[in-house]
């Protein structure tokens, strides 16, 4: 399976401010997710990262406070605009193959702290 | 839109018996369900996962059931062993999207 990559492992920033997250593959992947896992909580999908067009996002996401970007096919970054405290959380990326098979990976994730 | 539940929230069980994690889904057209084990710190990693053409999936000790009329699906660990202690996720998706929609997790905990 692809190898996935995370920068910056985990961050402590303060309120207001903003954080680029950054997600490497080794291998071009057909799709790329963003997810977000509050603390003791399970997984929740923030976005579709879709390769030159914009993302797609769940309910209950905006762009002005997560935007992505995907300019090619093994890179990803997300951001989390303006944040505050209950932006803390650890942010993941995954991918997917296309087709039938829908399996997706895990990068390692990225441990935020807001303050 | 899809919504999984996930069944017990806490398992404890013995070293050497079985374990079983229930989900059900909502939306009939779902048609792929992964399973992921985390340990604690780390990534949700896919240890088995099952297509809606198939009712049973077996890799050694952990198995997969889907039952799609009722909707729902299972995992089955049997001779647990400590170190299958984690907390498991179950998901589904639909081809289409590819979107995995989470339950909410079962930390499984194995008494040696």
């Amino acid at each position: 399976s692809a190898v996935i990559s995370q920068k910056p492992s985990r961050d402590i920033c303060q309120r207001g401010t903003s954080l680029t997250i950054q997600c490497q593959v080794d291998s071009q992947v057909t799709m790329m997710f963003w997810y977000r896992q509050q603390p003791g909580q399970s997984l929740t999908l923030i976005a579709t990262a879709n390769q030159g067009s914009e993302a797609t996002y769940e309910s209950g996401f905006v762009i002005d406070k997560f935007p992505i970007s995907r300019p090619n096919l093994t890179f990803s970054t997300l951001t989390v605009s303006n944040m505050s405290p209950e932006d803390s959380s650890i942010y993941l990326c995954s991918v997917g193959t296309s087709g039938s098979f829908a399996g997706q990976f895990f990068g390692p994730g990225t441990r935020l702290t807001v303050l | 839109g899809e919504n999984v539940e996930q069944h017990p929230s806490t398992l404890s069980v013995q070293e050497g018996d079985s374990a079983v994690i229930k989900c059900t889904y909502s939306d009939s057209a779902s048609n792929y369900f992964p399973w992921y084990k985390q340990e604690l710190g780390k990534r949700p990693q896919l240890i088995i996962d099952i297509r809606s053409n198939v009712g049973e999936k077996k890799d050694q000790r952990i198995a997969v059931t889907l039952n799609k009329t009722a909707k729902h699906f299972s995992l089955h660990i049997t001779e647990t062993q400590p170190e299958d202690s984690a907390v498991y996720f179950c998901a589904a998706s639909g081809v289409a999207t590819n979107k995995l929609i989470f339950g909410t997790g079962t930390l499984l905990a194995v008494q040696p």
